[in-house]
């Protein structure tokens, strides 16, 4: 049982070019998440996806874009990647909603220069 | 708006004593507590979690309680081993659609 998996597990980008993240999960979950972790910063959501169909902005949508494509898989794309999103991106799924244990991969490194 | 404060950044303690985490939350609404563990190079998992209704929950070395008037959680850990240096987040729930991330803390038992 795979839970979630991330692709790719490191990126180097060059500002201005565009990238999408993959993710899927494995545990017929309602709920899917794209967080950022910074340093000093915690987890900082970028969107989510309540249901298939479904996606909503977090507290840092700006310059992303998500795509849930169907109930296993939850996308995230940067279309124009600057410095100031070099980080390392975190997906999460959960059963129903955030009430309930949110599963976590293993995270893609990325950096922009 | 939605805010979780979490205290200490970092923690250092000698291998056998007990460690304790806090987080205040600002929305009074919040139901669910979960508390994750962060190794290097993974993703964090879930260690424990609590829910409104209750006011601590006990998992053998790992407590988590919860004072609703206060807004406050705290998780415990007894007699601590070198294999819980982590990095600890502690989250609540923000209407039924998000968690909010404390900014973690960063343990190190020393043996």
């Amino acid at each position: 049982n795979a839970g979630v998996t991330q692709t790719p597990k490191f990126q180097v980008l060059k500002t201005g070019q565009s990238m999408t993240l993959q993710c899927a999960q494995d545990m017929n979950h309602n709920s899917m998440y794209w967080y950022r972790q910074d340093p000093g910063m915690g987890l900082r959501l970028i969107y989510y996806s309540a249901s298939e169909g479904t996606t909503d902005k977090g507290e840092v949508p700006n310059g992303y874009n998500v795509s849930r494509l169907n109930k296993r898989e939850f996308s995230l794309r940067l279309e124009s990647a600057a410095p100031s999103q070099t980080s390392v991106y975190f997906c999460a799924s959960s059963p129903r909603n955030s009430n309930q244990p949110q599963h976590f991969g293993d995270g893609t490194r990325l950096s922009i220069l | 708006g939605e805010n979780v404060e979490q205290h200490p950044s970092t923690l250092s303690v000698q291998e056998g004593d007990s460690a304790v985490i806090k987080c205040t939350y600002s929305d009074s609404a919040s139901n669910y507590f979960p508390w994750y563990k962060q190794e290097l190079g993974k993703g964090p998992q879930l260690i424990i979690d609590i829910r409104s209704n209750v006011g601590e929950k006990k998992d053998q070395r790992i407590a988590v309680t919860l004072n609703k008037t206060a807004k406050h959680f705290s998780l415990h850990i007894t007699e601590t081993q070198p294999e819980d240096s982590a990095v600890y987040f502690c989250a609540a729930s923000f209407k039924t659609d998000k968690l909010i991330f404390g900014t973690g803390t960063r343990l190190q038992v020393f043996p």
